[in-house]
């Protein structure tokens, strides 16, 4: 147990609206990170955190932002949510030297209607 | 790039047979390797690792070891259980300057049958 806690765990939105995804560890990592999980694309970085206000983009950042202003919170907002943006969501830390181990939190299945 | 290549499956076994779930990668540096198990609804749960050459990683009764010469880290087991059902993702990590990258394999689905 990496001590990670995602919410919510199951989300419907409609189109449109802004939604945010909170992750919270204990343990004061410094490094998180969000994933996105879908069929056939397997798992897709769109954005990390390397310290308390240092953020940048991974892979598929468009149409999300992040922020982090505690160690221990990082939240992931969907500006405008669109369906497309279904999915769901990873929270991970990376812990450890050397060879980094990234742990990942239990989910939150966001569905976008 | 980096990247990871894993048998996709469905993989189907009976109880008690033998698991191989192969994964092959390619990389720069000297990556640490991993494989992850994701049961239905569910979060990514390390199974096990090994961080450099030769090295073997192993946990509730799984093995994999860290083949440089084949750049492979297949994952086996020789016993599977019903409760082995599951998808199993092979995974790679690189330290960059500010972040771990992880490159994922697709998954391989595994069942099961008693």
């Amino acid at each position: 147990d990496a001590g990670i806690t995602q919410s919510p765990r199951h989300k419907v939105t409609e189109t449109g609206t802004p939604v945010t995804l909170r992750c919270h560890q204990t343990e004061n990592h410094r490094y998180m990170y969000w994933y996105r999980q879908d069929p056939g694309h397997g798992l897709r970085l769109i954005h990390y955190s390397y310290g308390v206000k240092d953020t940048d983009k991974g892979e598929v950042s468009d149409g999300y932002s992040v922020s982090r202003s505690k160690t221990e919170d990082f939240l992931l907002t969907l500006e405008s949510a669109t369906s497309s943006q279904t999915s769901v969501y990873f929270c991970a830390i990376s812990v450890g030297l050397p060879g980094n181990t990234i742990y990942f939190g239990e989910g939150s299945w966001l569905t976008v209607v | 790039g980096d990247s990871v290549t894993q048998m996709e499956g469905p993989v189907t076994l009976s109880e008690e047979a033998f698991l191989t779930i192969n994964c092959t990668y390619t990389a720069t540096g000297y990556p640490s390797l991993f494989w992850y198990v994701q049961y239905p609804g569910e979060g990514l749960q390390l199974l096990l690792k090994a961080t450099k050459a030769d090295d073997k990683g192993s946990n509730k009764g799984f093995e994999a070891t860290y083949r440089k010469e084949t750049t492979s880290f297949h994952l086996e087991k020789g016993s599977v259980q019903v409760s082995d059902s599951a998808v199993y993702f092979c995974a790679l990590s690189d330290h960059k300057t500010s972040y771990d990258k992880v490159i994922f394999g697709p998954g391989t689905s595994l069942s099961v049958i008693p």
